[in-house]
C-alpha cells in the first residue's frame, strides 16, 4: 500500500515553461513534506520542503503547494531550465523521526529546448 | 568538503556470499540511515541509528545487518539471507528530527 503516490512516471517541459510534478498521499498523519531531486549516479539532493500548517512555500523558482483536504501536494517551477531534468521524489513525514519518511517512486522530468 | 561518502560505486555479489557497503560522513550528523531503491518504487528504510552504538530496523530489514561504532560510520552487510539483493543502495544522515537528509551518490549491488 503507496502512502506516497507520484502518478506520473515521467514529464516533458519546454524550456521557460512551468514544470508542475504532483503526489498524492493517504495518511493524514504526515505533517512534513518534502522534495528530492536526483541526476543520474547521483544521490537525492534536498529541495524544498512544507510544514503541514503552511499551503504554500516558495524558494526562488520552486514553489510547494499543499492541499491537505484532497491530501495533494505539488512541485511547480517556474521558469523551467535544462539543469531541472532529473527525477524528482515527494517524501511525506510524520513525528521528529525520519524514520517515519515515505518516498514516492519518482517523476522523471525532461526539460527540453 | 563535508559530504556523505558510499563505496564502492558498483559492486558484485556471488550466491551466498555475504557483503559489506561502506558509509561515511564528516558532516558530524548524529543520525545515518540505509535505504534501497528498486525501478520504479521510492526509497526503502532498511536500517536507521539516531545515535552512537544503538540502530533500529526500518520497513525492510530483513536479510541485512548494521553497525554504528563510530558516529561517521554506518556500514551496511548485506547478507546471503537477503533473497534479492539486486537494487541501488543510497546512505543518508542528517542532524535528526526535522532536518531534511544529505545522501551518499549509492552503491549498486549486483548478483553474479
Amino acid at each position: 500500500d503507496q502512502q506516497v503516490k507520484q502518478n506520473s512516471p515521467s514529464l516533458s517541459v519546454q524550456e521557460g515553461r512551468i514544470s508542475i510534478l504532483n503526489c498524492d498521499y493517504t495518511n493524514s498523519m504526515f505533517d512534513y513534506f518534502l522534495w528530492y531531486k536526483k541526476y543520474p549516479a547521483e544521490g537525492p539532493t534536498f529541495l524544498i520542503s512544507i510544514s503541514s500548517i503552511k499551503d504554500k512555500n516558495e524558494d526562488g523558482r520552486f514553489t510547494v503547494f499543499l492541499n491537505k483536504s484532497a491530501k495533494h501536494l505539488s512541485l511547480h517551477i517556474v521558469p523551467s531550465q535544462p539543469g531541472d531534468s532529473a527525477v524528482y521524489f515527494c517524501a511525506a513525514r510524520w513525528g521528529s523521526s525520519a524514520s517515519k519518511i515515505i518516498f514516492g517512486s519518482g517523476t522523471r522530468l525532461s526539460i527540453r529546448p | 568538503d563535508g559530504g556523505i561518502t558510499q563505496s564502492p560505486k558498483y559492486l558484485f555479489r556471488k550466491e551466498g556470499q555475504n557483503v559489506t557497503l561502506s558509509c561515511e560522513q564528516n558532516l558530524n550528523h548524529d543520525a545515518m540511515y540505509w535505504y534501497r531503491q528498486d525501478p520504479g518504487q521510492g526509497l526503502r528504510l532498511i536500517y536507521y541509528s539516531q545515535i552512537v552504538n544503538d540502530f533500529q530496523k526500518g520497513d525492510i530489514a530483513e536479510g541485512y545487518s548494521v553497525s554504528r561504532e563510530k558516529k561517521e560510520s554506518f556500514p551496511l552487510t548485506v547478507t546471503s539471507a537477503q533473497k534479492n539483493p539486486t537494487a541501488f543502495y543510497l546512505c543518508a544522515s542528517s542532524d535528526g528530527g526535522a532536518q531534511p537528509q544529505h545522501f551518499g551518490d549509492g552503491t549498486r549491488l549486483s548478483i553474479l
